[in-house]
């Protein structure tokens, strides 16, 4: 079975400073990787997703990850944060192509504070 | 498109009694899930239909649960006998392929 790992539970940050994001994954088959957000008492959207090609992958309001297979990674990145940035993060794994059924395996989340 | 839709958006209810939430997919998706977001926690998947069809359940789903997805549209998750530790957020997905598009979830509170 697949798992994620988010090694940061909370991540303060100063207005326009840079933020990353660390996620580790484990799977024996190769996997789709995904970062999604959570603003308070909503749903999930999606920033961005990885499903095969370039390994730097860009998504909605700046963000970019970077998958490295070598070190089971997708570590998440924006060179300069807003207020509005302030939000849960999570990290998310599938070996749909596999299984088929697509269902995805979370991480525990990573709280962003962002202060002026 | 409109979007995922959850309702109701909150339910507050007493130990012992039965809840039921629905899911309104995106129209086109033939794939729909439920997860289960603990305060703190990751979502956790529930069960996944493909149109009309269950095809998993999660061993989180106690024998209190069931979940319907009948003519492949809408789903309803009924827990029966609710009880404190069934406080959490209950969130609805669906996808055609790979990306899944959520719902703003039903949060349960059980007193």
């Amino acid at each position: 079975a697949q798992s994620v790992t988010q090694l940061d539970s909370q991540v303060p940050v100063f207005e326009e400073a840079p933020v990353e994001l660390r996620c580790n994954y484990s799977s024996s088959v190769s996997v789709y990787l995904f970062w999604y957000v959570q603003y308070p008492n909503q749903g999930l959207q999606l920033l961005l997703k990885y499903l095969s090609g370039s390994t730097l992958v860009k998504g909605i309001n700046g963000f970019e990850a970077e998958f490295n297979k070598s070190q089971t990674s997708f570590h998440l990145r924006k060179p300069s944060v807003h207020i509005s940035d302030t939000a849960e993060y999570f990290c998310a794994v599938t070996v749909g192509a596999f299984s088929n059924d697509y269902k995805l395996s979370f991480g525990a989340g990573t709280t962003v504070t962002v202060r002026a | 498109d409109t979007g995922v839709s959850q309702d109701p958006r909150h339910k507050i209810t007493k130990r012992g009694q039965n809840v039921t939430f629905r899911c309104d997919p995106i129209s086109e998706h033939n794939r729909l899930y439920w997860y289960r977001q603990t305060l703190g926690q990751g979502p956790e998947f529930l069960t996944y239909f493909q149109n009309e069809a269950q095809l998993e359940k999660s061993r989180l789903l106690s024998d209190r649960f069931s979940a319907e997805r009948p003519k492949g549209s809408f789903s309803t998750l009924e827990i029966q006998r609710t009880e404190q530790g069934d406080s959490a957020m209950y969130l609805c997905a669906s996808s055609s392929i790979v990306e899944a598009f959520f719902g703003q979830g039903t949060r349960l509170t059980v007193v």
